[in-house]
């Protein structure tokens, strides 16, 4: 069964405004979770690293003040696109590990975000 | 040079052959190796993992692992149509200030024709 639940699945939005998407581990705590988006016919690229109770890491290129992060307890990580525009218009899925170290990323079903 | 690389594909084969899958990556500090299965329009799903050099089998897939050459290979036996997906080699960087990030490869895009 799923480990890792993401919601919503699928969201359409006029530009300029905002979305959120949850991520929620489920039956077990992650203090890391990995924000992943993808465009089509690419691949995954990581766009930043959740952590419980400080601030998120991102990725070289992505933007902060527009991809905000908030790990506000061990289940759960929202990501909000703030001010979203059209370029933004991607798959958004999040992942986290069961156990740490070199244990393997389960991922949500993901977000598919369409800015109108 | 990209830090995992694969041929995108497609590749075809018919039902019941052997569908081999191939990755090679660049951080020689890696140690960590994944094989995930992604539908058109889902997220990915993980296959198989691999830590050590050689083999891994787990039902019709077996994981190879070459760390001298740096290369992680995904065989699928008796391919069947509802393994028609890409498939997504990830490598666990070692990199210094990315320790936990996992790396993905394009996918290669797997075709079984029945």
């Amino acid at each position: 069964g799923a480990v890792v639940s993401q919601h919503p699945s699928w969201v359409i939005c006029k530009s300029g405004t905002s979305v959120k998407i949850e991520c929620r581990s489920l039956d077990f705590q992650a203090t890391t979770m990995f924000w992943y988006r993808q465009f089509p016919k690419q691949s995954l690229m990581l766009m930043a690293t959740s952590n419980e109770g400080s601030k998120a890491t991102y990725e070289q290129g992505v933007e902060k003040d527009k991809f905000l992060i908030n790990h506000a307890s061990l289940t759960l990580s929202t990501l909000t696109v703030t001010s979203a525009h059209p370029e933004d218009s991607s798959f958004y899925i999040c992942s986290a590990q069961i156990q740490g170290g070199n244990s393997p990323l389960h991922f949500g079903n993901g977000t598919r975000l369409t800015v109108t | 040079q990209k830090e995992v690389e694969q041929n995108s594909g497609p590749l075809s084969v018919p039902e019941g052959a052997i569908a081999s899958l191939n990755c090679t990556y660049s951080d020689r500090g890696s140690q960590s190796f994944f094989w995930y299965r992604q539908y058109s329009g889902k997220s990915p799903e993980l296959i198989m993992s691999i830590y050590s050099n050689g083999d891994k089998e787990d039902g019709r897939f077996t994981a190879q692992l070459n760390k001298a050459s740096q290369y992680v290979s995904l065989l699928i036996r008796d391919s069947q149509p509802s393994d028609s997906a890409t498939y997504l080699c990830a490598v666990k960087s070692g990199l210094s200030g990315g320790y936990n990030k996992l790396i993905f490869g394009a996918g290669t895009r797997l075709a079984v024709h029945p």
